[in-house]
């Protein structure tokens, strides 16, 4: 099966500070994705990208920024982390645009203090 | 955009009991997964089913794209069964759309 790891699997940050989370995967799919998932919902779309040094909005953009520096990684980045963003946060990737499986990483629980 | 409505919210089962699980959206999707997460956390994709009827083990999914609507049935149901189930359409042009999730306990 497809393989997608993500890092740190869990990190305590405090208000205000920054936060990178990584994604990486072996797959060599075009699609990568970042969703966070709050307690009792489920994932919300923050960013994605089809192709290495581009990024796209997903529906909750706001307060986080996305890199993809080669098609094997895909970062998630807090600049100034707020409560709010205390979630889980899973990458994913695939062939297509929802169009094919996704893969999802075990997923990364950020606390914000 | 796209919404998208699953039910029953939650359902306990006892084992060897089936189960339905309904997802129903806004707008007409082109493609459909169903996804189930284990209690731990861990996501993975059960069908990519945008229309007709699909089986997996003792999973089975329907999607009826005209009606916007999808189900998931779960058939002598395990402990093991145990988890989150996500319905998760596609609308053309944008990545997955995610419900809210039908939880499943199923007791021995």
């Amino acid at each position: 099966e497809a393989a997608v790891t993500q890092s740190p699997r869990s990190k305590v940050a405090v208000t205000g500070g920054k936060v990178t989370l990584s994604c990486h995967q072996t797959n060599n799919h075009d699609y990568m994705y970042w969703y966070r998932q709050d307690t009792g919902h489920g994932l919300r779309l923050i960013h994605y990208s089809y192709v290495a040094d581009s990024t796209e909005k997903g529906d909750i953009p706001d307060g986080y920024k996305a890199s993809r520096p080669s098609q094997e990684n895909f970062s998630l980045i807090l600049e100034l982390a707020s409560l709010s963003q205390t979630a889980v946060y899973f990458c994913a990737s695939s062939d297509g645009l929802g169009g094919d499986t996704q893969y999802f990483g075990p997923g990364t629980r950020l606390l914000v203090l | 955009g796209q919404q998208v409505q699953q039910s029953p919210a939650s359902l306990v089962l006892q084992e060897g009991e089936n189960a339905e699980l309904q997802c129903n959206f806004s707008s007409t999707a082109t493609r459909l997964q169903w996804f189930y997460q284990h209690p731990g956390g861990r996501l993975v994709s059960l069908f990519y089913n945008p229309s007709g009827t699909k089986h997996t083990g003792r999973l089975t999914s329907t999607t009826v794209t005209n009606e916007r609507r999808s189900s998931l049935h779960i058939s002598s149901s395990q402990t093991t069964d145990s988890g989150t189930y996500f319905c998760a359409p596609h609308q053309g042009g944008r990545a997955l759309i995610f419900g809210t999730g039908t939880t499943v306990s199923v007791s021995p």
